[in-house]
């Protein structure tokens, strides 16, 4: 069956530090894949799109990356500050162009200054 | 631009009851997605449309659950009867196009059923 995994577990790092956040995919062929940031009571927030030929997308502090082979994307936040603290999602649109925009479950980041 | 605009922001009803949620997509945006968010099973899709049609709600939970996109500028996702395990936070999102590029979701709608 087709899933995405994001840590479950929260991600609690020091001020300062880079924040790496993982998603894992199985069973998908993802035209490409979006991170979203979501603050509590908030709709979620596009911050990046990288597609699947891509290997390394930046912007600002935050660096995307994408292995079709792992099937894997890491999120990354450098000098990370306490207003970063949020949920973070990843999505993926399958290949085939279905329009589907499918969630993983998020991994929530804390940052304590 | 004003976003995505979805009302009510929080609504509290009996078990058995209609609810309907509203949304209004960002202007000039041809694709609109429903979802519902619960701690227990995270973001889900519940239906899309392209153009106001409905492409795809194989995500829409039961027949008690129904959405209708009368124009570009409207949306309303329907629940009746309501069930205690409806309670969700519904959001609304908006694309420019079917397939491409990001979504831009509304502030979402807490429906919590007693």
């Amino acid at each position: 069956s087709q899933k995405i995994e994001q840590n479950s577990e929260a991600l609690n790092i020091q001020e300062g530090k880079t924040a790496t956040l993982t998603c894992n995919y199985t069973n998908y062929s993802p035209a490409y894949l979006q991170w979203y940031r979501q603050d509590p009571g908030r709709g979620p927030v596009f911050l990046l799109l990288i597609r699947e030929n891509e290997k390394e997308k930046r912007k600002e502090r935050l660096k995307v990356t994408f292995d079709t082979t792992l099937k894997q994307s890491l999120f990354h936040i450098t000098a990370s500050q306490p207003a970063d603290s949020a949920t973070y999602l990843c999505a993926l649109l399958g290949s085939s162009n279905t329009g589907k925009l499918i969630f993983g479950q998020g991994t929530t980041l804390q940052v304590k200054p | 631009d004003a976003g995505v605009i979805q009302s009510p922001r929080h609504e509290v009803t009996e078990m058995g009851q209609e609810v309907t949620l509203r949304c209004k997509p960002i202007s000039g945006h041809n694709s609109l997605f429903w979802y519902r968010q619960t701690m227990m099973r995270g973001l889900e899709l519940l239906i899309y449309f392209n153009n106001n049609v409905p492409i795809d709600d194989s995500g829409m939970p039961e027949d008690r659950f129904s959405a209708k996109m009368p124009n570009a500028s409207f949306s309303t996702l329907k629940i009746q009867p309501s069930e205690p395990r409806d309670s969700a936070v519904y959001f609304c999102a908006s694309s420019l196009a079917w397939g491409v590029g990001e979504l831009f979701f509304g502030e979402g709608s807490r429906l919590t059923v007693l």
